[in-house]
């Protein structure tokens, strides 16, 4: 079964910098296509950015509004994936899912980063 | 950029009965490339339903999805009372990478 634990949430200033990691068990981490999808309160959910698998080019991909500002990088040997987020602003303010596969199909629990002055 | 607008943002329906959710994207979506998620409050969202009208994994038959090109329907054929969430639809490949709707929030009447 797919399990997912992100971890590295927490308030920051506008400005300022944040890496959050999701750690993966359960399936074979390094075949894995790995994403980042957040969610603002009270509102919908929102795709920030992937990386594939290293068989598959690991090629990184990012939303536009963070495109820039925040990187994702993978260590399979650690099963565990990253972003690190940079030059935050209020509206970055969300809770932060990890996700698996093409389809994702497997969810963290989600890691909450808040963004005030 | 793609944009996918669901109806009705809210549906209001008591257990046993059927529900249709709307999911219309502002163009053409390759119909192998759209999802459905569920979202309890305080839960990440759940995978239903992939390629338009495939069940994922653990799934009840009571899902189900159809449609094709800028109109996709998420169809519960009798709800029960764990059915009353948040649903998605989702579309993955054109640009942004996946884009997802706003959501129905479907609600016992």
């Amino acid at each position: 079964e797919v399990h997912l634990v992100e971890s590295g949430g927490g308030l920051l200033k506008p400005g300022g910098s944040l890496r959050l990691s999701c750690a993966g068990s359960g399936f074979t981490f390094s075949n894995a296509w790995m994403n980042w999808v957040r969610q603002a309160p009270g509102k919908g959910l929102e795709w920030v950015g992937r990386i594939k698998s290293k068989p598959d080019g690991e090629t990184i991909d990012y939303a536009a509004p963070v495109k820039g500002r925040f990187t994702i990088s993978r260590d399979d040997s650690k099963h565990t994936v990253d972003l690190q987020m940079n030059s935050l602003k209020t509206e970055d303010t969300a809770v932060y899912y990890c996700a698996t596969g093409l389809w994702l199909d497997g969810w963290g629990q989600g890691t909450t980063v808040t963004v005030s002055s | 950029e793609i944009v996918l607008t669901q109806s009705p943002g809210t549906l209001s329906l008591s257990p046993g009965e059927r529900a249709a959710l709307s999911c219309r994207a502002s163009q053409s979506v390759n119909s192998n490339y759209l999802a459905w998620y569920q979202q309890k409050p305080g839960q990440a969202p759940r995978l239903l339903i992939y390629g338009a009208s495939r069940r994922a994994t653990g799934i009840p038959d009571r899902f189900s999805g159809s449609g094709s090109g800028t109109d996709f329907t998420l169809t519960i054929s009798r709800l029960e009372p764990e059915d009353f969430a948040v649903y998605y639809c989702q579309q993955y490949g054109n640009s942004p990478l996946y884009t997802f709707g706003q959501g129905t929030k479907l609600e016992i009447k």
